[in-house]
């Protein structure tokens, strides 16, 4: 079972920065949060991990409570190319062998 | 070009047969997965093998099989008795460094007739 969760879809318009929020309640210390979408009948694409910090890359920036029970990911400024399903995993990452995708978020970009 | 390619992107089979989905990286890496997507569905792991002529069984091996004779191929066999083979399959990889995580190929969507 998906140790996460997620609203299963939003809208955010074109060159607006979309904000994909992810519970993760039972988190324990050595997991990571990790963050890949899929476009349509395409294989997932890695995004982003994080542990405690706040972390940022070309692609997105991923904030986690201090508590670590939630996350965001932020694409600041959405383009229709990012229409996409959003996933958001925690694992450990010593053992990235069973990293379990749930439904994920429908992220729909408009213009 | 580096990456993870799958061959071929359609494939239709008649009920009963076996079929091979090819799954090549030129990453370097270590270890490779095999994943199953249902419509609407998350991906759900098949097989996985860390080092050439190893493989673990994932959360639906029954009806697959597969080999790891070289380190950059991890073939897939989705035999006749798969009762449900109509599905999209994707194919990872990544390495064994601390921190690595999985990398997807573009996948294979099977129709079985």
């Amino acid at each position: 079972d998906a140790k996460t969760t997620q609203p299963p879809s939003m809208d955010c318009a074109e060159g607006r920065a979309a904000n994909l929020p992810c519970n993760h309640s039972t988190i324990s210390g050595n997991e990571y949060v990790y963050w890949y979408r899929q476009i349509h009948s395409q294989g997932p694409q890695y995004i982003i991990h994080g542990l405690k910090n706040n972390e940022t890359n070309e692609m997105a920036s991923l904030i986690i409570t201090e508590d670590r029970k939630s996350s965001t990911l932020i694409l600041p400024h959405a383009t229709l190319r990012d229409t996409a399903v959003y996933y958001c995993i925690v694992n450990n990452r010593d053992n990235t062998d069973k990293l379990i995708f749930g439904t994920g978020t429908r992220l729909q970009v408009f213009p | 070009d580096g990456g993870i390619t799958q061959s071929p992107k359609y494939l239709f089979r008649k009920e009963g047969q076996n079929v091979t989905l090819s799954c090549e990286q030129n990453l370097n890496h270590d270890a490779m997965y095999w994943y199953r997507q249902d419509p609407g569905q998350g991906l759900r792991l098949i097989y996985y093998s860390q080092i050439v002529n190893d493989f673990q069984k994932g959360d639906i091996a029954e009806g697959y099989s597969v080999s790891r004779e070289k380190k950059e191929s991890f073939p897939l066999t989705v035999t006749s008795a798969q009762k449900n083979p109509t599905a999209f399959y994707l194919c990872a990889s990544r390495g064994l460094r601390l921190g690595d995580t999985q990398y997807f190929g573009p996948g294979t969507r099977l129709t079985v007739l």
